[in-house]
């Protein structure tokens, strides 16, 4: 099993620039969360997707859009970048039952100039 | 508002220390607690996950604990080793078991 996997690994932007990140995984899991990481603020939760068809806010979903495409992949998209955006973005899944452990990608680094 | 915190937040001990990490969170109303390792540029790997009902889980080298009604997560390490240099973050889920809150992380550094 491969577990979750994201594309790209790093990515620059310009300011405006649009851009989507990937997400699947290969567990089966119904639950994906995209989370970013800035320094010394942890991770924040940017929006999750509790089944195939439904998503919803996390704590800084401005900026941003996502798609639950299908039971696999989690797409989160940036339509109009802007240099607040930097950071490092962390894909997430969980397993359906208790104790609903998550398990992570490896990240995307993404820079906005 | 669930806040996690983690103090502290850097930590440098020899090779062959024991050593505790500890956490603390605002709402005692969760349903799990879960600890990671996260080396430089890396994504997160799990550690330990307590769930609301237990006191602690142990694994090799990790023993994490939990107290729920005063807030607070310790993880600690049995003599340390150089490879167990990384970050440590705690997260915690509210009481429907998703949306974890991270706190900041613990930056451990083991000196050989």
């Amino acid at each position: 099993n491969a577990g979750v996997t994201q594309t790209p690994k790093f990515q620059v932007l310009k300011t405006g620039q649009s851009m989507t990140l990937q997400c699947a995984q290969d567990m089966n899991h119904n639950s994906m969360y995209w989370y970013r990481q800035d320094p010394g603020m942890g991770l924040r939760l940017i929006y999750y997707s509790a089944s195939e068809g439904t998503t919803d806010k996390g704590e800084v979903p401005n900026g941003y859009n996502v798609s639950r495409l299908n039971k696999r992949e989690f797409s989160l998209r940036l339509e109009s970048a802007a240099p607040s955006q930097t950071s490092v973005y962390f894909c997430a899944s969980d397993s359906d039952n208790s104790p609903y452990e998550q398990y992570f990608g490896p990240g995307t680094r993404l820079t906005v100039t | 508002k669930q806040e996690v915190t983690q103090i502290p937040a850097a930590l440098s001990v020899p090779e062959g220390e024991n050593l505790v990490l500890n956490c603390s969170f605002t709402d005692s109303a969760i349903y799990n607690l879960q600890w990671f390792r996260q080396d430089p540029g890396k994504g997160l790997t799990s550690l330990l996950l307590i769930q609301s009902s237990q006191r602690e889980q142990t694994s090799g080298r990790l023993n994490a604990s939990l107290d729920k009604s005063s807030g607070r997560s310790t993880l600690y390490i049995a003599a340390s080793q150089p490879g167990d240099s990384a970050t440590y973050l705690c997260a915690v889920s509210p009481n429907y078991g998703q949306n974890f809150v991270f706190g900041p992380g613990t930056r451990l550094s083991v000196l050989p």
